[in-house]
């Protein structure tokens, strides 16, 4: 069954901790990333990568990091910098970096 | 850089009528298109894309959308809404040229079907 997991589908973090999201996919997709829901503010990109071993800051990725060691994995880890990180993540993947992106059912995160 | 707006944060139609949510983009190139549709705690899904070809895009579910260059709009539409098609939908833009292309995303419109 092909598809992105995120996982979980739930985070509570206190203040001051990193956490890591993890995010998989087995469409053998070249291109991942990483986007921030907020109400009322669309979605907006933390990182991306288009492929193994490399990535790209996003339009927001201050106090946040990622990895891309294998062609299925790309965690985001929330860093204690991040300083309102409560929100919806959502992790994409596309064949490439000009076709359409699919969607995990995204990690809440909540600070608390 | 590229860009979408969504102007209409809710958009409110009786089920059966038909519906029409407005996108329009910013490029500097020519573009891709792309409409998703969300709903509560969960992923985007796919609906439908514009490439090229045809300015009349069919999509999931009954969905489709019409690219217009000159008003460089991508309203999507279905001519008898569903109770089921209220949810959150989403445009999407990415500049068509050379290597790697963000995918730049609306702030989306609330979709309220009502019976």
């Amino acid at each position: 069954d092909g598809g992105i997991t995120q996982s979980p589908k739930y985070l509570f973090r206190k203040e001051g901790q990193n956490v890591t999201l993890s995010c998989e996919q087995n469409l053998n997709h070249d291109a991942m990333y990483w986007y921030r829901q907020d109400p009322g503010q669309g979605l907006r990109l933390i990182y991306y990568s288009q492929i193994v071993n490399d990535f790209q800051k996003g339009d927001i990725a201050e106090g946040y990091s990622v990895s891309r060691e294998k062609k299925e994995s790309f965690p985001l880890t929330v860093t204690s910098a991040q300083k309102n990180p409560t929100a919806f993540y959502l992790c994409a993947s596309s064949i490439d970096g000009n076709t359409e992106a699919f969607f995990g059912q995204g990690t809440r995160l909540t600070v608390v | 850089a590229q860009s979408v707006a969504q102007p209409e944060d809710q958009v409110n139609v009786a089920e059966g009528n038909p519906l029409t949510v407005k996108c329009t983009y910013s490029v500097s190139g020519n573009p891709y298109l792309f409409w998703y549709v969300q709903y509560p705690n969960r992923g985007l899904q796919f609906l439908l894309k514009y490439i090229t070809g045809d300015n009349l895009v069919k999509g999931s579910y009954g969905f489709e959308a019409e690219f217009n260059k000159s008003q460089t709009s991508f309203h999507l539409k279905k001519p008898s809404a569903l109770v089921s098609d209220s949810a959150l939908y989403f445009c999407a833009v990415r500049d068509k040229g050379t290597g790697f292309q963000k995918l730049v995303f609306g702030t989306g419109t609330r979709l309220l079907v009502s019976p």
